[in-house]
């Protein structure tokens, strides 16, 4: 079974610029998450999805992040001006969203705003 | 407020030892607790789910223990490897759609 793919891994950009991330989640799993991990921090949610639809998007600074899961299926995380403090792992996980289901999380892409 | 605390922050071990994490929680309503582990620069991997009705479980040298009155879980390592050199992070799920509160995860390091 594919796991979890994220791509790029590694991003170096300048503040101000913009960067896009990809996640395609195990096929078949309905709920799909984008955590910001910063440095010797435990992930932080930046937005669920439950199937197409957004089930919680509380954290997501929306002024400059976007994300999006067209067709249920794979999904795009945006910076848009990117900051220094968005420096940090950007981890998609899925699950199949049954109680007590596994989650399986993508191995991450770690930016770099310079 | 739900919260999830480990400790210690990092630990430092010699090869062989044997070592325990903690985390304590205070999510409500339980329903399960999780523990990963996360190489560096990898994203986390799976190693126990442990659910209200269940005290411990094991994985290889990993036994999770959880007691749901006191809100506490540890996971032990037995006879330790330079592989086990990882961070381990408790998570427990709130609410029906699994969302999941993070601890901020322990940092072992294990040392030749």
């Amino acid at each position: 079974e594919a796991g979890v793919a994220q791509s790029p891994r590694y991003k170096i950009i300048e503040k101000r610029q913009s960067v896009a991330f990809w996640c395609n989640p195990i096929s078949g799993h309905a709920t799909l998450y984008w955590y910001q991990q910063i440095l010797g921090q435990g992930p932080k949610l930046l937005i669920q999805f439950q199937n197409n639809g957004v089930v919680d998007d509380s954290q997501l600074p929306k002024d400059r992040f976007s994300a999006e899961r067209l067709k249920g299926v794979d999904s795009t995380l945006k910076i848009q001006p990117a900051k220094l403090e968005d420096s940090a792992v950007y981890l998609c996980a899925s699950t199949a969203s049954r109680v007590g289901g596994e989650l399986f999380f993508g191995e991450g892409s770690r930016l770099t705003v310079l | 407020k739900n919260q999830v605390e480990q400790s210690p922050q990092s630990l430092i071990i010699l090869e062989g030892k044997n070592c325990t994490l903690q985390c304590n929680y205070t999510v409500s309503p339980f329903s399960n607790l999780r523990w990963y582990k996360q190489d560096t620069g990898r994203g986390p991997v799976s190693l126990t789910i442990m659910t209200f009705s269940e005290n411990t479980k094991s994985n290889g040298r990993y036994t999770a223990t959880l007691d749901a009155d006191t809100k506490q879980s540890s996971l032990h390592i037995t006879a330790s490897q330079l592989s086990d050199s990882a961070s381990y992070i408790c998570v427990v799920p709130l609410g029906g759609f699994q969302k999941l509160v993070f601890g901020t995860g322990t940092r072992l390091l294990v040392s030749p």
